[in-house]
């Protein structure tokens, strides 16, 4: 069974930066493409950032381009999102998604809650 | 960036009737080479993550009831409940991965009348 916990959600100020983390296991961790997807409480579901299977290629919303940073530790099954300069627009429930071959979303994580706030 | 739009934004469906939820997409997400379209719907209950339903627009995710199918291709798609469960109210959104940056709908609240 496939499982994605994130973990390094929590309050932070305005400028701070956040490292969220998100452990995998139940698949082949180094096969797969990964995503980070945020909801704002009471919104919609915005992709942030997704990254191959090897690391290679890297990819970000124009939200968070520049100021953000996806990577992974294929020895360690996890996915990492380092965000810098966070500003109440990034306040959210962030969740990692494991990609298919395809790129569509098949499974999903319970989500780590970022509230940026003075 | 491919505008993914929904309707309705909210629907309400008596038990046991069909539920009918369409998107729109700013640009074709069929991809000609391989006769694709890089559409999928999702489903959200509160509390709870998205979870795939449907994806290439009309193919059905392992343990997805048969009752739910999608439809259309190049910018107009349909996910259809065809006998409205209770345990169905949810949100609904679709996405293209087509290309970066992924885009999702808006959703669609659905409710029972």
């Amino acid at each position: 069974e496939v499982q994605l916990l994130e973990s390094g959600g929590g309050l932070v100020q305005p400028g701070e930066s956040l490292r969220l983390s998100c452990a995998a296991s139940g698949f082949t961790f180094t096969s797969y493409a990964m995503n980070w997807v945020r909801q704002t409480p009471g919104k919609g579901l915005e992709w942030v950032s997704g990254i191959s299977s090897s690391g290679g290629a890297t990819y970000y919303a124009g939200s968070v381009k520049g100021r953000s940073t996806i990577s992974r530790d294929n020895s360690k099954n996890t996915l990492y999102l380092q965000m810098n300069s966070l500003s109440a627009e990034d306040t959210a429930i962030y969740y990692c998604a494991k990609a298919s071959q395809a790129y569509y979303f098949d499974s999903w994580g319970q989500g780590t809650l970022v509230t940026v706030s003075s | 960036d491919i505008v993914m739009t929904q309707s309705p934004d909210s629907l309400a469906v008596s038990l046991g009737e069909r539920a009918t939820i369409n998107c729109k997409s700013s640009q074709s997400v069929f991809y000609s080479s391989n006769n694709k379209n890089y559409l999928g719907w999702y489903q959200q209950k509160p509390g709870q993550p998205p979870k795939l339903l449907i994806y290439w627009a009309s193919t059905r995710e392992s343990g997805v009831p048969d009752r739910f199918s999608g439809s259309g291709s190049g910018t107009d798609f349909t996910l259809t409940i065809s006998s409205l469960q209770a345990e169905d109210v949810a949100v609904y959104y679709c996405q293209q991965y087509y290309n970066t940056p992924y885009t999702f709908g808006q959703g669609t609240k659905l409710e029972i009348k």
